[in-house]
């Protein structure tokens, strides 16, 4: 069974600080990377997609990967409080999307 | 991205009866697939939408429950059959686009049964 693992949190960081995600997948397959950030009562939004190793940044966000460890995570630099979410780590193979329970996320202010 | 849309986009209903969720694209989409999302619950993959031939379902989810229909490239419904309150959920339709591999969702829909 693939499997991604993801720590529930919640992780509470100060506004301003560096929040980091983790994510473990199972699959030596994988080949597709994702995050998706979900607001309370609203639908998953990309936000990040890596597809080798390494760091990818986009903005605030930089998306880590390394396969030979089967793990995936996302850095928010500057966390503000409309980054308290839920944020989704997703992972493909050669089927559907694989998710993370997802990890919550609190910026305080 | 692709622009998504669901319709309805909530609804309450009574048990027994059966409700049709239609998704619909701006742009030919390659794969789309229906999801459930329970409170404060991760996605739960339904099936796996194809056009012009019966869905792929996931374990656990059957064709008479959660009849599937993708006539085109854009267009998909998700009809959640003899409703249970165990059915209340959020139903999210989902895409991948054309020459990628990302997916995007849907605004989902979200079902009370009562």
């Amino acid at each position: 069974q693939k499997e991604v693992e993801q720590n529930s949190g919640p992780l509470s960081v100060p506004e301003g600080a560096i929040a980091s995600l983790n994510c473990t997948y199972s699959d030596r397959g994988s080949q597709s990377f994702f995050w998706y950030r979900q607001y309370s009562g609203k639908s998953p939004e990309l936000i990040m997609s890596i597809y080798s190793n390494g760091d990818k940044e986009d903005g605030r966000f930089t998306a880590q990967l390394n396969k030979a460890s089967q793990y995936v995570s996302l850095l928010i630099r500057d966390s503000q409080p409309s980054d308290s979410a839920t944020y989704l780590c997703a992972v493909k193979s050669a089927t559907p999307l694989v998710f993370g329970k997802g990890t919550r996320l609190s910026v305080i202010a | 991205s692709a622009v998504i849309s669901q319709k309805p986009s909530r609804d309450i209903c009574q048990r027994g009866t059966s409700l049709t969720i239609q998704c619909q694209v701006d742009s030919q989409v390659t794969m789309m697939f229906w999801y459930r999302q329970q409170p404060g619950q991760s996605l739960t993959l339904i099936a796996t939408a194809n056009q012009g031939s019966e869905a792929t379902y996931e374990s656990g989810f059957v064709i008479d429950k959660f009849p599937i229909s993708r006539p085109n490239l854009t267009f998909s419904t998700l009809t959640v059959s003899n409703m249970s309150p165990e059915d209340s959920s959020i139903y999210l339709c989902s895409v991948v686009a054309s020459n990628s591999y990302e997916q995007y969702f849907g605004p989902g829909t979200r079902l009370t049964v009562t």
